[in-house]
């Protein structure tokens, strides 16, 4: 009961338009959610982040929601560009000294 | 800062063979992770250390996969009996705590099986 899912798998949007990546966690203990973004053949690189005593953040183009009864957050890219492009993982974990539980990931194509 | 350091990038073994991949966690960071990337699972945990000691292991296939960290600037994941499937991507991450604190990534080994 453990489990982050993403969705979708993969995005395809158009240079100037959003884009959105929703994920859902099972564990109630889970307080921290943050987003990576992995370039290809790069690592995986924190990119926004949020706790759970907030319901959004924003920075930079990037807002993150967070919907603690439906156990549900996600990741939204505002007037996407070409370098918007990338794997996007989202992760869910615990204070309580557990690792970050990954979901399965996007894939975002952005295209002119 | 260079970052989490991880050799070697790329590695090649024979099925059956036994493979040895290293990370040199950031200085400073307490706790040190291991992950496998592939297209079908994303980033699967395998396990991880806090200030060198094991505290889950949970992910690890039991049988052939084997973790140590026998100082705090280094850990070692170990396969033996390399079969196909045990081909991804094997990252290592360091985090200056656990849970609730951004996780900084190595770039990697490609694990290659053949």
């Amino acid at each position: 009961g453990e489990q982050v899912e993403q969705l979708p798998s993969i995005l395809r949007v158009q240079e100037g338009s959003s884009a959105s990546i929703n994920c859902t966690y099972e564990n109630s203990a889970s307080n921290y959610f943050p987003w990576y973004k992995q370039e290809p053949g790069e690592n995986p690189k924190l990119i926004i982040d949020i706790r759970s005593n907030m319901e959004r953040k924003q920075t930079q183009g990037l807002i993150v929601l967070l919907d603690k009864k439906a156990k549900r957050f996600s990741l939204h890219i505002t007037d996407t560009q070409p370098g918007d492009s990338a794997m996007y993982f989202c992760a869910a974990s615990a204070n309580s000294g557990t690792y970050q539980r990954f979901g399965t990931g996007t894939k975002l194509q952005v295209v002119p | 800062n260079a970052g989490v350091i991880q050799t070697p990038r790329h590695k090649v073994t024979g099925k059956g063979q036994e493979a040895t991949l290293w990370c040199e966690p950031i200085s400073g960071h307490s706790a040190v992770f291991w992950y496998r990337q592939t297209i079908v699972q994303g980033l699967e945990f395998l396990t991880y250390f806090r200030n060198q000691a094991p505290i889950d292991d949970s992910g690890m296939p039991k049988e052939r996969f084997s973790a140590q960290m026998p100082n705090q600037s280094h850990s070692t994941l170990k396969i033996q009996s390399t079969q196909p499937q045990d081909s991804a991507v094997y990252l290592c991450a360091s985090s200056p705590g656990t849970g609730g604190t951004e996780v900084f990534f190595g770039k990697g080994t490609r694990l290659t099986v053949v």
